[in-house]
């Protein structure tokens, strides 16, 4: 069964470190892949998506993300994280199936706390 | 722009009752949208896929009985919840696909059944 995992599910960082968040799916196809957001009290937010082209993508409040296909990942990294991040990152995927069946696979999520 | 609303943002009903969630695109034409349903520090778990003008396609394990999905119009797509339990009580979350792939999420309701 396709899945996606977030190995890191509490991070604790303190403002200016950088960050990574792994994200690691199991399906041997072509993917969309996605770094959504969620504030406290908010709804999700979509920080940067990948569909092809240059691995490194950028995407919004500093965040970028690289997808490594040998390995099956899409990490999301920010050099200096500020107590604004302070949220909880999902990461999820879109496997293009033959079958051409359209969802998205999501991660258990990340929960980031910044300290200031 | 993409923005996703939906309405109530928080219910609390008697066990037996039915509730109806609407989610609408507010600024787009979406022909596909999506029901999640989040559980307290889990992830969020596709209940089904509705379609403007077709039946959803439900998950597997969710009961399509249960939780009745019309989709009526480009931009609103409806969850009832039919007889909540108290085990129906959970964060649930609709999104819109725009044409591209990507999908705009609602900012979610709260069901609390007592």
């Amino acid at each position: 069964a396709q899945s996606v995992s977030q190995h890191n599910h509490h991070v604790i960082l303190s403002e200016a470190a950088s960050l990574e968040l792994g994200c690691n799916y199991s399906y041997g196809g072509t993917v969309n892949l996605f770094w959504y957001v969620q504030y406290p009290g908010q709804h999700l937010q979509l920080l940067l998506k990948y569909f092809s082209g240059d691995p490194l993508v950028k995407g919004i409040k500093g965040f970028e993300a690289e997808f490594i296909k040998s390995k099956f990942s899409f990490n999301l990294r920010k050099p200096s994280v500020q107590w604004s991040d302070t949220a909880e990152y999902f990461c999820a995927v879109n496997p293009q199936t033959t079958s051409g069946t359209y969802k998205y696979i999501f991660g258990t999520g990340t929960r980031l706390k910044v300290l200031a | 722009g993409a923005v996703v609303s939906q309405h109530p943002s928080r219910v609390i009903c008697k066990s037996g009752t039915s509730v109806k969630i609407e989610c609408r695109s507010l600024d787009f034409q979406a022909t596909t949208m999506f029901w999640y349903r989040q559980f307290p520090k889990q992830s969020l778990m596709l209940m089904a896929t509705s379609n403007e003008g077709s039946k959803a396609t439900y998950e597997q394990g969710v009961e399509k009985d249960k939780f009745l999905i019309n989709h009526a119009s480009l931009t609103l797509s409806t969850l009832t919840v039919t007889s909540a339990h108290p085990e129906d009580s959970s964060f649930y979350i609709c999104s819109a696909r725009l044409a591209s792939e990507t999908q705009y999420f609602g900012p979610g309701t709260r069901l609390l059944v007592l």
